[in-house]
């Protein structure tokens, strides 16, 4: 079974930092491209980008372009969003999915709130 | 960025009803669209993909059509467990950019 489970979720005070991690399961996570997306309360889906199978490729949504650092390490079948200088407005639930195109499979999130 | 625009936000239909969804983007983005459904306390799920590919184990009564700036999204017969919301998305350009849902509701 196809599995994405998002971990490192808490509350952070405005300035902050977090990292937060998708532990990959079921498929090829070394043939994957990934993506971090995610909603704000009462909000849509926001993109915030997406990495390709190597790493190769990195493209970052312009709302978090310098602040937001992705990552993967294939010998762990982990993908990783580094947060810095986090505010109220990235406060959210946080989404890993498999696919830097169109999302095949998304994990159930982790909520981040950024709060003082 | 491409910008993606859905109508209406929010429909209001009963079991049974055929029930359509727009999304239009502001530049031409080919096939290169996806449809997802959301639920709270769930992972988003794949509907369509290339604008018409009806992804792995989703019902038939789902379809997408479409092309260029315009797209559909159609649910022949709505069924108690397809009260939703539902999200185009463009992936035409590196960046990608999601619409802003539509809420399906009794």
């Amino acid at each position: 079974e196809v599995q994405l489970v998002e971990s490192g979720g808490g509350v952070v005070r405005p300035g902050g930092s977090l990292r937060l991690s998708c532990a990959a399961s079921g498929f090829t996570f070394d043939d994957s491209g990934m993506s971090w997306v995610r909603q704000g309360p009462g909000k849509g889906l926001e993109w915030l980008g997406g990495i390709n199978w190597n790493g190769g490729r990195i493209v970052y949504a312009d709302s978090v372009k310098g602040r937001f650092t992705i990552s993967r390490d294939n010998a762990k079948n982990s993908l990783y969003l580094q947060m810095k200088t986090l505010r109220a407005e990235d406060t959210a639930l946080y989404y890993c999915a498999r696919g830097d195109f169109y999302m095949e499979v998304w994990g159930r999130g982790t909520t981040v709130i950024v709060s003082s | 960025d491409i910008q993606m625009t859905q109508s209406p936000s929010t429909l209001s239909a009963s079991v049974g009803d055929r029930v359509t969804i727009t999304c239009r983007a502001s530049q031409n983005i080919s096939a290169w669209l996806a449809w997802y459904q959301a639920k709270p306390g769930k992972a988003p799920k794949l509907l369509i993909y290339k604008a018409s590919t009806l992804e792995s184990g989703v019902p038939s009564r789902f379809s997408g059509s479409g092309s260029g700036t315009e797209f559909t999204l159609t649910i022949s017969s709505l069924q108690p467990d397809d009260f939703a919301t539902y999200y185009c998305q463009q992936y035409d350009s590196f960046s990608l950019t999601f619409g802003q849902g539509t809420k399906v509701e009794f």
